[in-house]
């Protein structure tokens, strides 16, 4: 089954506790990218990868790391994490580039406190 | 500002009812897409409309698109309580490198 999985779920941290949120899908895509939503503002793009060793700032990438060092794994790393971080956030994936269909992942529930 | 505003913030109606749902954008597009979401889970693909196509359907989904008024509507019939459930309107736009910028989403309840 074509998928994109998120991993954990769920997560309580406390401000300044390194963490990641991993990502992988199997559906051999090029392209993908970590988005967070927020209420009131919609999903906001964090960090995007074309490729392999290929990664980009998004709209909102202040606090956030990223790595793509296989096709399939793209995590996301908060190095000391802010209660302004808690959000929810999604990986996403995409065959034709990050202007077609996305592929979303179930999400992850980050709360810092 | 958001590119893609989606009106109504909230919508309810009855299972067998239509639902509509509009966005508006701001700047000129290659393509539009809907997403659907339920509450807390991830987004999933509905139907994507290209600039060049005035409507599209799929299922109980119809889509229209207006370029010249740079908006488009999402309807969905004979409306049941699982279609409960946000939709969200991406855009694509040009900033140096493509990407799709998503709105805010309608709220849609389905009551039985």
């Amino acid at each position: 089954e074509a998928q994109v999985t998120q991993n954990p779920r769920y997560l309580i941290t406390v401000t300044g506790k390194k963490l990641t949120v991993t990502c992988s899908q199997n559906m051999n895509h090029e392209y993908m990218s970590w988005y967070r939503q927020d209420p009131g503002l919609g999903l906001r793009q964090i960090y995007y990868s074309m490729n392999v060793e290929v990664t980009d700032k998004g709209d909102v990438p202040e606090g956030y790391k990223v790595s793509r060092k296989e096709k399939r794994n793209f995590p996301l790393i908060l190095e000391s994490p802010s209660p302004n971080q808690t959000s929810l956030y999604f990986c996403a994936s995409s065959l034709a580039g990050f202007t077609g269909e996305l592929f979303f992942g179930e999400g992850s529930r980050l709360t810092v406190l | 500002s958001q590119q893609g505003e989606e009106d109504p913030q909230a919508l309810s109606i009855q299972e067998g009812e239509n639902a509509t749902m509009n966005c508006s954008y701001k700047t000129s597009i290659n393509n539009l897409q809907w997403y659907r979401q339920n509450s807390g889970r991830g987004l999933v693909h509905l139907i994507l409309i290209r600039s060049n196509e005035r409507e599209k359907h799929s299922g109980r989904l119809r889509v229209t698109l207006d370029t010249s008024k740079k908006s488009s509507s999402l309807l969905i019939t004979a409306s049941r309580a699982a279609d409960t459930a946000s939709y969200f309107c991406a855009t694509d736009v040009s900033t140096g490198f493509q990407k799709l910028v998503f709105g805010t989403g309608t709220r849609l309840l389905v009551s039985p």
